[in-house]
């Protein structure tokens, strides 16, 4: 599986947007990007993912670079309840299966 | 909707004993996967089963085996426990959509299993 690099942890204040950046340098092409941010005593949930393009959603957006050897997780506008692990992760289409794999995540912390 | 439940949340065993955990998927999801979490760790991936079968394996040993039951639910269970087995094991449901598997996958709180 191709590495993610990401810091270990960063730190915003409430109501600001927070950008959480990750580098993938060995991408391949087949390769979707995905986050998924683990709250303190619960399971990781799912945030958003993407190819090519980049990607809205409600929770957050998705900026990848052109040559897909980095991407950019935006929070548009943090809250206490964002304070979590993000982990960004590489994870290729095939049909035997879907399994993450993670790595040791950005700690995000969210002052008042 | 119920999401992905799992039982028991607290385990307590000793150093060569047999443990089962348990996992109900979320509604209308036919995969489950199961990954052990260390403290201070990120997840990590142990396996997954679609279709009654074991369809990816983590790296860890043949201690640690699984089954999916024909309601999709499933149980990870671990023979000859360790010290190092102490950790929190985490469920992840998702949908296989025809054996594409393009879905997120959507966790559970987890087993926190301490062995002494």
């Amino acid at each position: 599986d191709a590495k993610t690099t990401q810091p270990n942890s960063m730190e915003s204040n409430e109501e600001e947007p927070v950008h959480l950046p990750c580098n993938h340098s060995t991408i391949s092409g087949t390769d979707y990007i995905h986050w998924y941010r683990q709250l303190p005593s619960q399971g990781p949930e799912y945030v958003i993912h993407g190819l090519t393009s980049n990607v809205n959603n409600r929770m957050a957006s998705l900026a990848i670079a052109e040559d897909r050897k980095s991407s950019t997780l935006i929070l548009h506008r943090a809250t206490l309840r964002d304070a979590a692990v993000y982990y960004c992760i590489l994870r290729r289409l095939t049909g035997g299966g879907n399994k993450l794999t993670f790595g040791t995540g950005t700690q995000l912390k969210v002052e008042l | 909707d119920a999401g992905v439940t799992q039982s028991p949340t607290h385990l307590i065993k000793t150093r060569g004993q047999q443990v089962t955990l348990r996992c109900s998927p979320k509604s209308g999801h036919d995969t489950v996967s199961w990954y052990q979490q260390a403290l201070g760790q990120g997840p990590q991936f142990i396996f997954q089963y679609y279709e009654e079968e074991e369809r990816q394996r983590g790296n860890f040993p043949d201690r640690f085996s699984g089954h999916q039951f024909p309601n999709y639910s499933s149980e990870l269970n671990v023979n000859a426990l360790l010290l190092g087995d102490s950790a929190l094991y985490l469920c992840a449901s998702s949908l296989a959509a025809g054996g594409l598997f393009r879905n997120e996958q959507f966790f559970g709180p987890g087993t926190r299993l301490t062995v002494l």
